[in-house]
């Protein structure tokens, strides 16, 4: 039962555009959820999170938008560069102090020059 | 960067044997993490530490145990290994007092198991 979902397993999109990458999850009890980048023989790095009292958050090209009610959030850069291509995995957690993240299973993302 | 370091960065070992990976780090954070990374599945977590000697199980645990004796050495001993758990492993750190909650995660280790 996979309770944290990235339904598109990769995604093509050109230098300068918008990459949107979604994720879906089936737990309202989730309150902090992250986006991480994953770069091939590396381990992945943070980007941005986000709470649940909140319903945006943005840092420079990256913002994660929240929405609670469909139990739904997205990651969009704008404007996409080559070097963001990578996997991404969002990842949720029941209770911001208990530090345990429920990854979803990636979606490949490709910024095509 | 966060000073993790995982350790062996590769293996290869035969089905039956004993295998334990390292993870070290630098931070003096609380909380220590394995995952196990495979195509489809994502990152799932086998067993956290949340203090030294404080162990507790994640979703795929079976066929793994843990150690923590001191706060930067995290030990994932593969009792008897099979082919399934040929897989990366990656090791995870954080700490309360990350404004985040995020964790700062290792190189990997890729494990095959023959």
């Amino acid at each position: 039962d996979q309770q944290v979902k990235q339904n598109s397993p990769s995604l093509s999109v050109q230098e300068g555009r918008i990459s949107i990458l979604n994720c879906d999850y089936t737990n309202s009890m989730f309150d902090y959820f992250l986006w991480y980048k994953k770069y091939p023989a590396e381990g992945p790095t943070f980007l941005i999170s986000i709470s649940s009292i909140k319903d945006k958050n943005e840092d420079g090209r990256f913002t994660v938008f929240l929405n609670k009610s469909a139990k739904h959030l997205s990651l969009h850069i704008v404007p996409s560069q080559p070097g963001d291509s990578a996997v991404y995995f969002c990842a949720a957690s029941f209770a911001s102090g208990t530090y345990k993240y429920i990854f979803g299973t990636g979606t490949r993302l490709k910024v095509l020059a | 960067d966060a000073g993790i370091t995982q350790s062996p960065r590769h293996k290869v070992t035969e089905t039956g044997t004993p295998v334990t990976l390292r993870c070290h780090q630098t931070e003096n954070h609380r909380y220590m993490y394995w995952y196990r990374q495979d195509p489809g599945h994502g990152l799932r977590l086998i067993h956290y530490s949340y203090g030294v000697k404080d162990t507790d199980k994640g979703e795929v645990s079976d066929g793994y145990s843990v150690s923590r004796s001191k706060t930067e050495d995290f030990l994932l001993t593969l009792e008897s290994a099979t082919s399934s758990q040929t897989s990366v492993y990656f090791c995870a750190i954080s700490d309360p007092g990350l404004a985040n909650y995020e964790q700062y995660f290792g190189p990997g280790t890729r494990l095959t198991v023959t």
